[in-house]
């Protein structure tokens, strides 16, 4: 079946900086892909959706100047959160949708 | 927008037993209910799906049921195995291929003792 990879599958970092997280599909094209946050023992929280060649779209309440997405091909996606604090210390997902959704296998990010 | 219910929020069962797991949702446009597995640290896993036009759907030990006219949708896994344990996510959206964006329940816990 088709996959999903996301890179790093975590990070530590100091408060203040700002973390990059990759998402490709490895194996299929994929003009729309999504990004999530899962706080732990919580269900996924769509943060918004990455359009190939366009702006993203954003869930109501995230902040798209600090989760910056870009989509430059149909098989990479990146989430950027900047200037992060420890309350941005969660487990992020993103997913493309090829005949199903697919979703990788996460990025856990850790601020101090 | 669309809101799924998800219950219980934990199971546990004894290996071999059978495992229930019950969805409502809100939304009677949402045609596609995919089910996922969720292991610890690691990315939801999708492991069947079921559409509107279809009532039951069953593969080896898992099975979905959907009653579109009470909004529901259940998955059941029988014969369980501790491999089994593992969070799982029931979801509803609408749309066809790859334009859809599904709503996640809250999550249930399953924990099968060996």
């Amino acid at each position: 079946g088709a996959v999903v990879s996301q890179h790093p599958s975590w990070v530590i970092c100091k408060s203040g900086t700002s973390v990059k997280i990759e998402c490709r599909s490895l194996d299929f094209q994929a003009t729309t892909m999504f990004w999530y946050r899962q706080f732990p023992k919580q269900s996924l929280m769509l943060m918004a959706t990455s359009n190939e060649g366009s702006k993203a779209t954003y869930e109501q309440g995230v902040e798209k100047d600090k989760f910056l997405i870009n989509h430059a091909s149909l098989t990479l996606s990146t989430l950027t959160v900047t200037s992060a604090h420890p309350e941005d210390s969660s487990f992020y997902i993103c997913s493309a949708n090829g005949d199903e959704q697919f979703f990788g296998p996460g990025t856990r990010l850790t601020v101090l | 927008g669309e809101n799924v219910e998800q219950h219980p929020s934990t199971l546990s069962v004894q290996e071999g037993d059978s495992a229930v797991i019950k969805c409502t949702y809100s939304d009677s446009a949402s045609n596609y209910f995919p089910w996922y597995k969720q292991e610890l640290g690691k990315g939801p896993q999708l492991i069947i799906d079921i559409r509107s036009n279809v009532g039951e759907k069953k593969d080896q030990r898992i099975a979905v049921t959907l009653n579109k006219t009470a909004k529901h949708f259940s998955l059941h896994i029988t014969e369980t195995q501790p491999e089994d344990s593992a969070v799982y996510f029931c979801a509803a959206s609408y749309g066809s291929g790859g334009s859809y964006i599904p709503t996640f329940g809250r999550g249930t816990s399953l924990i099968v003792h060996p």
